[in-house]
């Protein structure tokens, strides 16, 4: 049962661009939503996190939108680099002790020049 | 600071042999867990613990074995190797309390390649 869905699977934009990703999520237990970062040959590593009260957070070129009614949640960079080419993954939990995170399937970002 | 460190980085295994991966953190987290990572399926829960002498099962975990006897090490053991346990295992650690102001987020191993022939 895929409880978090992930679009697109994989993504081409031009640097400068503003690449968008996209997760649903099923679960309405869910109350922290991670975005992780993968560049190749490595661990994901946290890029930035959402709570459901609040409809928007930004950390550098990196934005998360949230629609609790709809269960959907977005990421937007801003002035895309080629540096930004990597895997990204969103996630959910609770935030109850040892609330486990349930990852979405990926979406594979490539800048170009 | 180490963070997570996972051993082996690369293993080839034969059809029916068993073996360890190794993870280790030293964070003084609670909880940590092994992930699966296979192309267009993410990253699927194995099984994970939130504290010494406790484990539980995640979303996949037949074929694989764990303990925690200390807070630092993770061991994920692989009975009997088959080919569908062929992936990339990724160890992960947080801590097991939510709080917003301190880094709640998972740390990640590096990762170990295991084939299986």
């Amino acid at each position: 049962q895929q409880q978090v869905k992930q679009s697109p699977q994989s993504l081409i934009v031009q640097k400068g661009g503003i690449p968008i990703i996209n997760c649903a999520y099923e679960n309405t237990a869910f109350d922290y939503f991670p975005w992780y970062q993968q560049f190749p040959g490595k661990g994901p590593a946290l890029l930035i996190a959402i709570r459901p009260d609040v409809s928007e957070k930004k950390e550098g070129r990196f934005t998360i939108s949230f629609n609790k009614s709809a269960k959907q949640f977005s990421l937007h960079i801003m002035d895309s680099q080629p540096g930004d080419s990597a895997t990204y993954f969103c996630a959910a939990s609770g935030t109850g002790t040892a609330s486990k995170l349930t990852f979405g399937t990926g979406t594979r970002l490539q800048v170009t020049l | 600071n180490a963070g997570v460190t996972q051993t082996p980085k690369f293993q080839v295994l034969k059809t029916g042999q068993s073996m360890t991966l190794q993870c280790a953190q030293d964070m003084n987290h609670e909880y940590m867990s092994w992930y699966r990572q296979d192309p267009g399926m993410g990253l699927r829960l194995i099984h994970y613990s939130v504290g010494a002498g406790i484990t539980d099962q995640g979303e996949v975990p037949n074929g694989y074995n764990v303990s925690r006897s200390t807070t630092e090490d993770f061991p994920l053991r692989l009975l009997s190797a088959a080919p569908s346990q062929t992936s990339v295992y990724f160890c992960a650690s947080s801590y097991s309390s939510f709080r917003w102001d301190r880094n709640y987020g998972y740390t990640f191993g590096s990762g170990t390649r295991l084939t299986v022939v």
